[in-house]
């Protein structure tokens, strides 16, 4: 089956580094997404992964293992504003978006 | 980037009647959208497909004849909520994609609060 793992809650400290990792397993793969989604909001895209190795835009990174299964978001310099939930999807052969149940981060002054 | 709008926002309807949903892409053409339900802390759950002229694709358990997909244009989608009952209450998300360069990304409207009483 197709199955997305990614941790359910996270807190960290405001202007420290998280990483939060996603595990998937999918029937084909046509790349790894992050969406940022605060309470009450759609989803907003964050990054797309489809070959091995790290993206870095701005403060957010994502990095990408295929053989692995293997994702990761890497937060940087974090912000009150970083506090959200952040869903990890893997794109599979049919180019059908697999969801994680999403992470929520809490950031702590 | 791309833009997708959903109209109402929020709609707070009687048990029994229906209720529409539509979902615009306002600056590029969608080959596809997709419904999504979201519950109070969980995450996005597809409802169904929908390729602009042909029928839409349900996920399994959501009953097509109750969440009725209309797809008539390349930038217009509406889903209808119909008989709807509280259980129906929650968070329906649209999103709307095109071919992007190498990859089909998803532009999420902002998503329709729907309570039924």
């Amino acid at each position: 089956g197709q199955n997305i793992d990614q941790p359910t809650e996270m807190t960290a400290t405001e202007g420290a580094i998280v990483q939060i990792n996603c595990t998937y397993q999918t029937s084909g793969f046509n790349g790894l997404f992050w969406y940022q989604q605060h309470a009450g909001e759609a989803p907003t895209f964050l990054s797309y992964n489809v070959l091995d190795g790290l993206e870095e835009k701005g403060r957010f990174s994502s990095f990408l293992s295929r053989s692995k299964g293997y994702s990761y978001l890497l937060l940087k310099e974090l912000q009150m504003k970083d506090s959200a939930s952040y869903l990890c999807a893997a794109m599979d052969s049919n180019y059908q978006l697999i969801w994680g149940a999403g992470t929520k981060l809490i950031i702590k002054p | 980037g791309a833009v997708v709008s959903q109209h109402p926002s929020w709609v707070i309807c009687k048990s029994g009647t229906s209720v529409k949903i539509e979902c615009r892409s306002l600056d590029f053409q969608a080959t596809t959208m997709f419904w999504y339900r979201q519950f109070p802390k969980q995450s996005l759950m597809l409802m169904a497909t929908s390729n602009e002229g042909s029928k839409a694709t349900y996920e399994q358990g959501v009953e097509k004849d109750k969440f009725l997909i209309n797809h008539a244009s390349l930038t217009l989608s509406t889903l209808t909520v119909t008989s709807a009952h509280p259980e129906d209450s929650s968070f329906y998300i649209c999103s709307a994609s095109s071919i992007a360069g190498d990859y089909n990304e998803q532009f999420f409207g902002p998503g329709t609060r729907l309570t039924v009483l």
